[in-house]
């Protein structure tokens, strides 16, 4: 049972443009939210998050934004960089549990 | 170094054999999580370690996976009489307990 979903296994953007990685979630009770990033043959690393009081964090050029009635967020990444290809994984997190529940991930090449 | 640490980086095993994974955490991380990621699929919570308190082992798929904490330190995860199904990517992460995690580069189990 897939509780949060990235639909889109893939995204290509041009340099510059913006990036928008999708992420849809089932479980009302994810109260906190995270992205992370993957490099082939090394482990994900944090790139930002989000709490449900908020709908929107703005970390540089990386956005994220939550719409709770719709259990659905985005990052948007503008301007998109060539070094910013990976795979990109959305994650949520249930008030007072211990584990995060990850997507399938998404991989985004940006083309030079 | 600082980071998470995980060995072997790579293993390749017969059906059947027991197979164990090391991770070190973070120093000073109290907690200590462990996911896998088998081929297109996301990262699949496992097990987690919080100080000295009783593991949460709900993510554990069957008997014949266990996993060891000592103290606030090394955990190893062993799976025993490995199936093809248990190829996978294996990643440790730490956190200082409900915060960001940190992931190790994983340990690539190969079964034949």
């Amino acid at each position: 049972d897939q509780q949060v979903k990235q639909n889109s296994p893939s995204l290509s953007v041009q340099e510059g443009r913006i990036s928008i990685l999708n992420c849809d979630y089932t479980n009302s009770m994810f109260d906190y939210f995270l992205w992370y990033k993957k490099y082939p043959a090394e482990g994900p690393t944090f790139l930002i998050s989000i709490s449900s009081i908020k709908d929107k964090n703005e970390d540089g050029r990386f956005t994220v934004f939550l719409n709770k009635s719709a259990k659905h967020l985005s990052l948007h990444i503008v301007p998109s960089q060539p070094g910013d290809s990976a795979v990109y994984f959305c994650a949520a997190r249930k008030t007072g549990a211990n584990n995060l529940f990850f997507g399938t991930g998404t991989r985004l090449t940006v083309i030079p | 170094g600082a980071g998470v640490s995980q060995s072997p980086s790579n293993k390749v095993t017969e059906k059947g054999k027991d197979v164990e994974l090391r991770c070190d955490p973070i120093s000073g991380h109290t907690a200590l999580y462990w996911y896998r990621q088998r081929l297109g699929q996301g990262l699949e919570f496992l097990i987690y370690f919080q100080g000295n308190s009783a593991p949460d082992k709900s993510g554990l798929p069957s008997d014949r996976f266990s996993a060891e904490r000592t103290g606030e330190s090394v955990s190893t995860l062993t799976i025993q009489r490995t199936q093809q199904e248990d190829s996978a990517v294996y990643l440790c992460a730490s956190s200082l307990g409900g915060g960001e995690l940190f992931f190790g580069e994983g340990s690539r189990l190969t079964v034949l």
